[in-house]
């Protein structure tokens, strides 16, 4: 069964370094999402790509937060400074049909800033 | 933001039980759907249901959708120490390109 890949799994970093996280979807889905979720919390999104696109990056913090899907198929979310707050999960999600529709979870990267 | 609050938080049960959790939500929506997360994983696609149905079933699994309360339930029957995990809600509001907006989740534990 097709899944969606995630890497690295478990990233640890110190404060104000760079950390970057790589999303493969499952081949043909053309919406791509990347999540945030706090522990104990839901997952919040930060961007929404539809191919190449960003068709939502209303919750992104842009002044430190980049993502990028340049040939429309994988995907990188850039943290650059990393800050204490940032320690969380960061889950990529793929979908097929654009606007509606179920989301297909990768395993996730948890992120731990010191 | 959260748009859903899930009841109960946490919910503990023995196996073979059944287990029951909500889900409110404040905006009209396009669909509902329901998300298992085992610990430290991803979220699993459960069951989606559509703003007019009302119930739907799948395997174990039913769910039903009060429109006009604003709410949902899942129910999972004859319950198993595998369905041990966080259940989320989230919500299509119909107005953002598939935007789902989740809740904060229900932790379920059964019991062997």
């Amino acid at each position: 069964e097709a899944e969606v890949a995630q890497s690295p799994r478990y990233k640890i970093t110190e404060k104000s370094q760079a950390v970057a996280f790589w999303c493969d979807p499952i081949s043909g889905h053309a919406t791509l999402y990347w999540y945030r979720q706090i522990l104990g919390q839901g997952p919040e999104l930060l961007v929404q790509f539809q191919d190449e696109s960003v068709v939502d990056d209303s919750q992104l913090p842009k002044d430190r937060f980049s993502a990028e899907r340049l040939k429309g198929v994988d995907s990188t979310l850039k943290i650059q400074p990393a800050e204490l707050g940032d320690s969380a999960m960061y889950l990529c999600a793929s979908s097929f049909l654009f606007g509606s529709g179920s989301q297909y979870f990768g395993p996730g990267t948890r992120l731990t800033v010191l | 933001s959260q748009q859903g609050e899930e009841d109960p938080q946490a919910l503990s049960i023995q196996e073979g039980e059944n287990a029951t959790m909500n889900c409110s939500y404040k905006t009209s929506i396009n669909n509902l759907q329901w998300y298992r997360q085992n610990s430290g994983r991803g979220l699993v696609h459960l069951i989606l249901i559509r703003s007019n149905e009302r119930e739907k079933h799948s395997g174990r699994l039913r769910v039903t959708l009060d429109t006009s309360k604003k709410s949902s339930s899942l129910l999972i029957t004859a319950s198993r120490a595998a369905d041990t995990a966080s259940y989320f809600c989230a919500t299509d509001s119909g107005t953002s390109y598939g935007k789902l907006t989740f809740g904060q989740g229900t932790i379920l534990t059964v019991h062997p």
